[in-house]
Order: C-alpha cells, then structure tokens, then sequence
C-alpha cells in the first residue's frame, strides 16, 4: 500500500528566508508525486508534479521539488518566502490502477511566514 | 481558466437525514473523484469513478456513499443517514486521464448535527 509521510506539522519562516517542506513516500513500483497548497477556505491547487526524467521539476509561485529515489523522497523548496506563501502543503502519491490514479495524501504542513 | 465548481459550499444537515454534495468536473475530464478532509487530518480517496461506474473505492466508502453522473456535467456525492462522523470538508476533483494530475475543487464543507 502507499503512503506518504510529512514529518513537519508546522513550520514558521520568515519572509525572505529560504524553506524546505519533507516529504517522504512508500510505494512499490515508480510514484507519481505531487504537492498541493490549500489556501484557508480554498481549495487544493497543484504546485508541482513529477512522474520521470529530470529529478528536479520546478513549480508555480517559485515551488521547485527534488525526487530523491534512494532516499524515497520529494521535498518541496522555494528560496526566498513570501508572506502570501503561508498555507498548507500536501505531498501526495499517485498510482495508476486501472486508470484511477487515486491520491494518497500525507497529513500535511502548515507553513507560518513571519514579517 | 477552467475550474471543478462544486455546490454548496456549507451545508448543515441533522444526523440521519440524506445530504447530496454537487460537482461540476471540467468538460473534457474522463475520471471522476471524491476526498474528504476531516478537521485536522489528511485528505483521504472515498471513490474514484470513470466510465459511468465506479473504478475503485476506499474502505470509507461503504453503503451509506453513493455517486452518480446523472448528466453530461454533473457529478453528485450522496450520503445516506448522515452520521456525525461525516462531518467534514468533501472535495471533487477531475482529470483528464493518463499521467495528467487531478483538478480540484474547493470543497464542500459538511457539518452534521
């Protein structure tokens, strides 16, 4: 079965400063993964994807995350927060079965920015 | 920019009473979803739906769920004899197929009392 671990449940930054969200996933055979941003009362909105090739995949918003299959990782990174960053993020794991592609989730970060 | 539009965005119901939660995916999506967000915890599958019936379904999903596409545009969640459990935020979400990532929408927030 898959899952997928955030280990962080908040994270407070200041604006300006650089930010690194964990993610750690299990999943048997190559994993489509993904972060989202729900924004309060909003919405999931995708950040970023990656499902081959290059292991870093840039996102909207100034979002990149770097696929690390040894370290059965995709950490999200951006390097100057802004103060309209402040959110929850959701690394989540896709698998394709019989085409449903559900999405398992990990439980998520609240991401605090400091002025 | 298309969007998943779902409706309404809060609805109160009295436990044991039916709920039907709206979703309108975007046009040219082929596979259909529902998650729910109990307060504080992860997002989590109910049922995935493709094809005019439903591809896979979570443990979550028993008796009580059931979805429907009753038109060409339409895709409804009903919950029968609500308990208060249920209470949460439900979200529709689509996509097109293949390896193209999920849309979603903005939820409907369920609260049962």
């Amino acid at each position: 079965a898959q899952s997928v671990t955030q280990p962080d449940i908040h994270i407070t930054v200041s604006e300006g400063a650089s930010l690194e969200l964990r993610c750690n996933y299990s999943y048997g055979a190559t994993p489509y993964l993904f972060w989202y941003v729900q924004s309060p009362g909003q919405g999931l909105q995708l950040l970023l994807k990656y499902f081959s090739g290059d292991t870093l995949v840039q996102g909207i918003k100034g979002f990149e995350a770097e696929f690390k299959r040894s370290q059965s990782s995709f950490n999200l990174r951006k390097p100057s927060v802004h103060w309209s960053d402040a959110a929850e993020y959701f690394c989540a794991v896709g698998a394709a079965t019989g085409g449903g592609n559900k999405l398992t989730f990990g439980t998520g970060t609240q991401l605090k920015v400091e002025l | 920019e298309p969007e998943v539009t779902q409706t309404p965005s809060h609805q109160v119901t009295q436990m044991g009473q039916e709920v039907i939660l709206r979703c309108v995916p975007i046009s040219n999506h082929l596979y259909f979803y529902w998650y729910r967000q109990i307060l504080g915890q992860k997002v989590e599958f109910l049922v995935s739906f493709y094809n005019n019936e439903i591809s896979e379904k979570s443990e979550i999903f028993d008796d009580q769920f059931s979805v429907e596409r009753p038109d060409g545009s339409n895709f409804t969640l009903k919950i029968r004899s609500t308990k208060l459990e249920d209470s949460a935020m439900y979200f529709c979400a689509s996509r097109t197929g293949g390896l193209a990532e999920a849309f979603f929408g903005q939820g409907t927030r369920l609260t049962v009392v």
